[in-house]
């Protein structure tokens, strides 16, 4: 069954921890997209990934880190630096006609 | 840049009844995309559209992209529906722009 599967789908951290979300997907899809989402607002790019072991800063980059080592994976870490890092995380991913499929998101809360 | 504005911000319906959701975006686009988000946050790809009219059940979307609008009809709404629907449309060959949002409440 083909998808994009993210986790961990609720995650916990304290102050100061840097916590990866993991999203993993098996569509051969060649990019990949991590947005951020506050309560009752829109969807903020944070980074993305067009190919493997490239990515690129979206509009809210600053406190969060990515890797593409692989197609299938593209790992977002939330860092210490991000001052405000409870949100629900979404993955996505691009078919080369330009639809964008999501996973089902990341609900970070931090204690 | 682009623009993409979405009416109304909020829609309350009773179970059954029909809605139209407006999505108006300020330059030539294309291609564009309607997702629904349901109340547990997944986002699902309802339709991409650059121009015309599609149907899928009882939803349906037409993009006029000559006049910088798209549509999209929902019919004999079910509880199933609410959520907030987004319209995106490109703002480069690899982000997309997105409006923000029409929360639909559907009454049982």
């Amino acid at each position: 069954d083909g998808g994009i599967t993210q986790s961990p789908k609720y995650l916990f951290r304290k102050e100061g921890q840097n916590v990866t979300l993991s999203c993993e997907q098996n569509l051969n899809h060649d990019a990949m997209y991590w947005y951020r989402q506050d309560p009752g607002q829109g969807l903020r790019l944070i980074y993305y990934s067009q190919i493997v072991n490239d990515f690129q800063k979206g509009d809210i980059a600053e406190g969060y880190s990515v890797s593409r080592e692989k197609k299938e994976s593209f790992p977002l870490t939330v860092t210490s630096a991000q001052k405000n890092p409870t949100a629900f995380y979404l993955c996505a991913s691009r078919r080369n006609t330009g639809e964008l499929f999501f996973g089902e998101g990341s609900r970070l809360t931090v204690l | 840049g682009i623009q993409v504005e979405q009416s109304p911000p909020d829609l309350i319906l009773q179970e059954g009844a029909n809605s139209t959701l407006r999505c108006n975006f300020s330059d030539s686009v294309n291609n564009l995309q309607w997702f629904h988000q349901n109340p547990w946050g997944q986002l699902i790809n309802l339709f991409y559209i650059p121009s015309g009219t599609k149907q899928n059940g009882r939803l349906s979307a037409t993009t006029v992209a000559t006049e910088r609008y798209s549509l999209l009809y929902i019919s004999s709404s079910q509880t199933t529906d609410s959520g907030v629907y987004f319209c995106a449309v490109p703002r480069s060959n690899y982000q997309l722009i997105w409006g923000a949002g029409t929360k639909l409440i559907i009454k049982p």
